[in-house]
């Protein structure tokens, strides 16, 4: 099955720890995204990469990181300079096909800071 | 810098009944629209895509329109049903972009059997 996994679901963190978030995808997609969700907003990009090896901060991405080694992966660690962590976090991806940049997410993660 | 508005917040019908969920961007200058759904807790459903140069996408029930010069789109939900009820986000790639979406805040659907 084709698809973007993100993992785990829910995550729980100690305030001054950092995490990371998984988010990988096997459509053979070259850009992928990185937004945050919080209640009654709508999606905001915190990072995103058109190809491996490169990477554009999005309007929010302080206090955040990500790397893109391989097409298939696009990790984001929140660190703990970002003040209000807690979020739900989606992760997408996109092909350019005939002009068509539709893009796919990924089922999220919760994460709580404490 | 655009913003995207979805009216209403929220949404309440009874089973059966049609509806417009309607959304509008300040800048033309987009390359496409994207509709999606989002249940709760969970990630995006893409339901449609109209690209710039089009006026409207079907699939089964669902239909968007896009009218680019006066910045609005609808989405038009046939017969609804109670599994219809989902939150409805609007997003829109500007042109020259990087293909990052700009989302509305959503209309929250909920259908009464």
């Amino acid at each position: 099955d084709g698809g973007i996994t993100q993992s785990p679901k829910y995550l729980f963190r100690k305030e001054g720890q950092n995490v990371t978030l998984s988010c990988e995808q096997n459509l053979n997609h070259d850009a992928m995204y990185w937004y945050r969700q919080d209640p009654g907003q709508g999606l905001r990009l915190i990072y995103y990469s058109q190809i491996v090896n490169d990477f554009q901060k999005g309007d929010i991405a302080e206090g955040y990181s990500v790397s893109r080694e391989k097409k298939e992966s696009f990790p984001l660690t929140v660190t703990s300079a970002q003040k209000n962590p807690t979020a739900f976090y989606l992760c997408a991806s996109s092909i350019r096909t005939g002009g068509i940049h539709e893009q796919y997410f990924g089922p999220g993660t919760r994460l709580t800071v404490t | 810098k655009q913003e995207v508005t979805q009216i209403p917040a929220a949404l309440s019908v009874p089973e059966g009944e049609n509806l417009v969920l309607n959304c509008s961007f300040t800048d033309s200058a987009i390359y496409n629209l994207q509709w999606f759904r989002q249940d709760p807790g969970k990630g995006l459903t893409s339901l449609l895509l109209i690209q710039s140069s089009q006026r409207e996408q079907t699939s089964g029930r669902l239909n968007a329109s896009l009218d680019k010069s006066s910045g609005r789109s609808t989405l038009y939900i046939a017969a609804s049903q109670p599994g219809d009820s989902a939150t409805y986000l609007c997003a829109v790639r500007m042109s020259g972009s990087q293909g990052n979406l700009i989302f509305g805040k959503g209309t929250k659907l909920s259908v009464k059997p």
